[in-house]
């Protein structure tokens, strides 16, 4: 199986900082990596898709980049709304796997 | 819009065999270029793949969970099912059903999840 590995698993930021999360593939996945955002007692949310394909509805703030094995989410701006936990998923080999998550916390 | 809710027992005993469905509105389970999965996620960790079910019925299953996992459908019902056997405390966890594109394997949406407790 693919191993993925988010850095770091905690972070502290404000709004209005500039975060990146970075997650990392134990062999290349081209782009088929998406990032999900999952809040408290909710289900993950898709925001990115294919790397750096923002789902519909998903504000402009968050951006992905990266293929291979590195990929990044940023959050140019961040907003009360976006203290969350993230993670990332590879979708190149059965089976998907997820990253470990990453805390976003103010 | 696809809603996917997923229901079944909160609670179930070791050794027992834990049921859960998932409903899906707004859209069939047969139609579209997708799949249906569950994932599930023990208490404060992150994510597990579960299985997948197919529109055309196929299931693929995690290595780690195949000998005791299955997946069916009732296609006139617009459900899916994930039954898991012999189940312990480790299988206590949130299962969550979701929507798989077919080609590129990303979930979405998902269904809000339902926290299923094995202990006696």
């Amino acid at each position: 199986d693919i191993q993925m590995t988010q850095s770091p698993s905690s972070v502290s930021a404000s709004v209005g900082d500039r975060v990146t999360i970075t997650c990392r593939a134990s062999q290349g996945i081209s782009s088929w990596l998406a990032w999900y955002q999952q809040k408290p007692g909710k289900a993950p949310k898709l925001l990115i898709y294919a790397a750096s394909s923002l789902q519909s509805g998903v504000p402009s703030r968050f951006s992905g980049s990266g293929s291979g094995t590195d990929f990044t989410l940023t959050i140019s701006s961040l907003q009360p709304e976006d203290f969350a936990t993230y993670y990332c998923q590879q979708a190149n080999s059965f089976p998907p796997t997820f990253g470990q998550g990453t805390k976003l916390e103010i | 819009q696809v809603q996917l809710q997923e229901s079944g027992p909160g609670l179930v005993q070791p050794s027992q065999t834990l049921s859960l469905t998932c409903t899906v509105s707004g859209g069939s389970i047969n139609s579209g270029p997708y799949h249906w999965t569950w994932i599930r996620q023990h208490p404060g960790k992150g994510l597990e793949w579960i299985g997948y079910i197919y529109n055309s019925g196929s299931t693929y299953y995690n290595s780690s969970l195949k000998s005791r996992v299955s997946i069916s459908r009732d296609t006139s019902n617009n459900q899916f099912s994930l039954k898991l056997r012999s189940v312990t405390a480790a299988d206590t966890a949130v299962y969550y059903c979701a929507r798989v594109f077919k080609t590129t394997n990303w979930f979405d949406p998902w269904g809000q999840g339902t926290l299923v407790s094995v202990s006696s």
